[in-house]
């Protein structure tokens, strides 16, 4: 079975910094990966997803992630992080690619400190 | 387009009662899932629809019955609700196709199970 496994329940950054939400994930097949959004009292909202190709996936709002097989990691980075940004972030994975079947990690809390 | 649309927005119930969680999508999305967020765990899939007519089983699906018996509509079905039922409930609907994908969530329900 697939799983992510996300290092880091909280993490807080300066207005600015650099934002780095780890993801890790298990897989005995190439993966299908994603990374959602959630701000408080709201459903989620897809950021990006990895399929195959490019290891470098950009999505919205300046966040990007990086497909590192040989790490087995799936990390979720932005340049300089804004005060908009704080909301919880989930990574997840899909066995066939689609999304009518994905395996979420737990989240991770991204506090924005001004 | 309203997008995804879920009824009641919160939900207070005694246990062994019985409730219906409405779901309904006006974008001809082939896929629909439902789950249910619970704090530390992450977002866990209850049961999805590939297309009207067809369902099956997530990760959690005990206590829950689904139908799909238009494309529009997926309600989920709590039988004898418990106290373990207690969650914030999303509903989400997606599409696949040769030229674009994507997915929307519902704004969720929070279901109080005393």
């Amino acid at each position: 079975a697939q799983s992510v496994t996300q290092l880091g329940s909280h993490v807080s950054v300066s207005e600015g910094a650099l934002v780095l939400l780890r993801c890790n994930y298990s897989s005995s097949v190439p993966p299908y990966l994603f990374w959602y959004v959630q701000y408080p009292n709201q459903g989620l909202q897809l950021l990006l997803k990895y399929t195959t190709g490019a290891t470098l996936v950009k999505g919205i709002n300046g966040f990007e992630a990086e497909f590192k097989k040989s790490e087995t990691s799936f990390h979720l980075t932005k340049p300089s992080a804004h005060m908009s940004d704080a909301a919880e972030y989930f990574c997840a994975v899909s066995p066939s690619g689609g999304y009518q079947k994905v395996t979420f990690g737990i989240g991770t809390k991204l506090q924005v400190i001004p | 387009n309203a997008g995804v649309t879920q009824t009641p927005k919160f939900q207070v119930l005694k246990t062994g009662q019985s409730m219906t969680l409405q779901c309904a999508q006006d974008m001809n999305h082939e896929y629909m899932s439902w789950y249910r967020q619970d704090p530390g765990m992450g977002l866990r899939l209850i049961h999805y629809s590939v297309g009207a007519g067809i369902t099956d089983q997530g990760e959690v699906p005990n206590g829950y019955n689904v139908s799909r018996s238009t494309t529009e509509d997926f309600p989920l079905r709590l039988l004898s609700a418990a106290p373990s039922q207690t969650s914030v409930y999303f509903c989400a609907s997606s599409y696949s196709g040769p030229r674009q994908e994507t997915q929307y969530f519902g704004p969720g329900t929070r279901l109080l199970v005393l």
